[in-house]
Formats: C-alpha cells, structure tokens, sequence
C-alpha cells in the first residue's frame, strides 16, 4: 500500500490482559519501527525491524512485550498482561532504508493505535 | 547521542512567515538534521532534512548556521493546518537509528 496502515485505532483492555497490535509498512520499505507516546509529544523508540529481522530492539521492555514482522503478514506488537502504565499511542513507521541520507529515506508514520489499560 | 533544543511553544499570525529555532551544539560531523511534524490525532509526518547547505522543498525551508550549532525551520506563510508539534531531530547518515524524538515545539497559529 501506499501508506502505513494500524489496526486497530482504539483497544481497550482491562490490566492483566493481553494486547495485540497490527501494522502493514508501505510495500517496498525494508525497516519498520515501533514507537510508544504516552504522554503529549514525548516518543520512545521501542523496535526496528529489516524485513522479517530484529534491528534494533534497546528501546523493548524485557517482560511483557515482544513483536515480530513475518512474510506476508503484518508486523505485530503484542502485550502480555498489560498494565497501567501501557497507556499510550503506539506509533508504527517504516523506510525504504536507514542512511537518512536521501529523502527517499525519510521514516513514514502510521495514524497509530490508541491503547487505554482500565 | 547529540540532543536538540527547542522551544517548548510559538505562536504565530494566519499568512505570516515562521521561524521555528532549533539548538544542537553537540552535533557531529557525520549528523543529519531532520525536522518532522506532528498534527492533531496523527502520526509524524517528515518535513525536510539537510546536511550543511540550506534546503529548500514545497513544505518549508530550513538555514543551518555555518557552525552547524543550529537550525530554523521556515514556514513561508504559516496556515492554520501548520499548528502541530515540530520536532528537530539529529540522525547519522549511514546510521541504524529510528529517530529520536525529543518534545518539539508546539507551533500556533492565531487566524
């Protein structure tokens, strides 16, 4: 597709539940990035992806979150048990590469997910 | 990693020109500085990057000072859809990086 797509826009949870979050990168980008926004205007890098292979994942909490990006699949961001704190915007963006050289490197952010933990 | 400063808010005037500064005294050589924005309800959106030569592209312009200390990000002729948060973000080109945001400048426009 031409743009990031996130599914869902909203997902709501009770604490101790698990979360699962979706997003298709635009057909062609090799890297796909998560981030988290919780609170106005403050990111968190969590993950990178090169295709189906972990890039760089510093920014992931070591318990309850993983992700994946596998062939012909959306990428994926799960959330064993969330709690609380797991509030945010979850924000998906993918490249064509990572020199950010060129414009034709430029991130592409997907509209997010909104996750609230009750 | 080389940080940035910028101000925490800016308010400008409906068809006026904007300069939205922005500090990074630690900057390496190797640094690109990349500007993106972020409106209402959506994820950020990129704006325009440079090196060491001034740039210019449909959506803004942005002057990088000759020590490349700081930048500003020109918008000829601010719109109310400009209100957003502009982050200016430092990347290494050739880097493995995501993009580190900082918390920007929330720009707004007075129609």
């Amino acid at each position: 597709g031409e743009e990031v797509a996130q599914t869902p826009k909203h997902l709501v949870r009770g604490e101790g539940q698990k979360a699962k979050l979706y997003c298709a990168p635009i057909k062609g980008h090799s890297y796909v990035f998560w981030y988290q926004q919780v609170l106005k205007n403050e990111f968190k890098f969590l993950i990178s992806f090169q295709n189906e292979n972990v890039f760089d994942e510093t920014g992931m909490p070591k318990e309850r979150f993983s992700a994946k990006c596998l062939p012909n699949s959306p990428c994926s961001l799960e959330i064993q048990a969330t709690k609380l704190e797991d509030s945010a915007v979850y924000f998906c963006a993918s490249s064509q590469s990572i020199r950010r050289v060129s414009t034709n490197e430029k991130l592409f952010f997907g509209s997010g997910t909104q996750l609230s933990v009750l | 990693d080389a940080k940035t400063t910028q101000p925490n808010s800016m308010e400008s005037n409906e068809e006026e020109p904007v300069h939205l500064p922005c500090n990074h005294s630690t900057i390496s050589g190797t640094d690109y500085i990349h500007w993106y924005r972020q409106l209402p309800s959506q994820g950020p959106e990129y704006v325009i990057h440079g090196l060491t030569s001034n740039v210019n592209n449909r959506m803004a312009s942005l002057a990088i000072a000759e020590d490349r200390k700081s930048s500003t990000l020109i918008l000829h002729r601010a719109t109310l859809r400009d209100a957003a948060v502009y982050y200016c973000i430092l990347s290494k080109g050739g880097g493995a990086d995501g993009l580190t945001f900082g918390k920007g400048t929330h720009l707004i426009i007075q129609p």
